[in-house]
């Protein structure tokens, strides 16, 4: 099994559709992230937390929010779609000693 | 804001070449990692640089980290097919907000 799990692995929405993409992870680590993937802009940084009372923004923000409802469990939402948020989502656990990220395999979002 | 160039975009190279691609910053960089990213697949951990000019070898690739700790390289000598794929840094600026430069995209012309 995967040790982080990333739901839907893909989802065709429609504009102005609420959509949660969910992340867990079996690590046991604290620290998760969201990251948005484009053609030609690399990873980009949604929002980070370091634990359940700890989240904070990252690059690209605006348009999403997200719930850490455990230390297993980081969601990503995006209330209101909107075309140009189709893209590839990734969610990853850092390591605590290492530092590494553990990524999950993905969540591939289109928003017609 | 903190931000981390990686050039080349792409790059396309016969079988048994060699490729390298470098990661710049304009401040000093805690540590950088460097992640491989195949077709389809996710990004997945190669390596984390630390100290100033360190160096650190895994078979065919040697990562190297700039004395002022603002450059990274990665380096891969004689390419092989299953090297195709997208290689990205990774920094953090201290404040564990993990930035990723744009990626390499490696082709290789068997």
């Amino acid at each position: 099994d995967a040790d982080v799990t990333q739901t839907p692995r893909n989802r065709i929405t429609k504009t102005g559709k609420r959509i949660m993409l969910e992340c867990s992870q079996t690590k046991g680590h604290d620290r998760m992230y969201w990251y948005r993937q484009d053609p030609g802009l690399g990873l980009r940084l949604i929002y980070y937390s370091f634990d359940v009372k700890d989240i904070n923004k990252g690059e690209i923000s605006d348009g999403y929010s997200v719930s850490r409802q455990a230390q297993a469990k980081f969601s990503l939402s995006l209330e209101s779609a909107i075309p140009n948020q189709t893209a590839l989502y990734f969610c990853a656990v850092r390591g605590p000693n290492t530092g590494e990220l553990f990524f999950g395999e993905g969540s591939r979002l289109t928003v017609l | 804001g903190q931000q981390v160039m990686q050039i080349p975009q792409y790059q396309h190279v016969q079988e048994g070449e060699d490729f390298t691609t470098y990661c710049n910053s304009s401040t000093t960089l805690s540590n950088i990692q460097w992640y491989k990213q195949r077709p389809g697949g996710h990004p997945v951990f190669l390596i984390q640089l630390v100290k100033s000019g360190e160096v650190k070898k895994q078979k065919r690739l040697t990562f190297q980290f700039g004395e002022a700790k603002k450059n990274s390289s990665l380096h891969i000598t004689a390419t092989q097919t299953t090297d195709v794929g997208t290689y990205f840094c990774g920094v953090d600026f201290g404040n564990e907000k993990l930035t990723f430069g744009t990626g390499t995209r490696l082709t290789i012309i068997p």
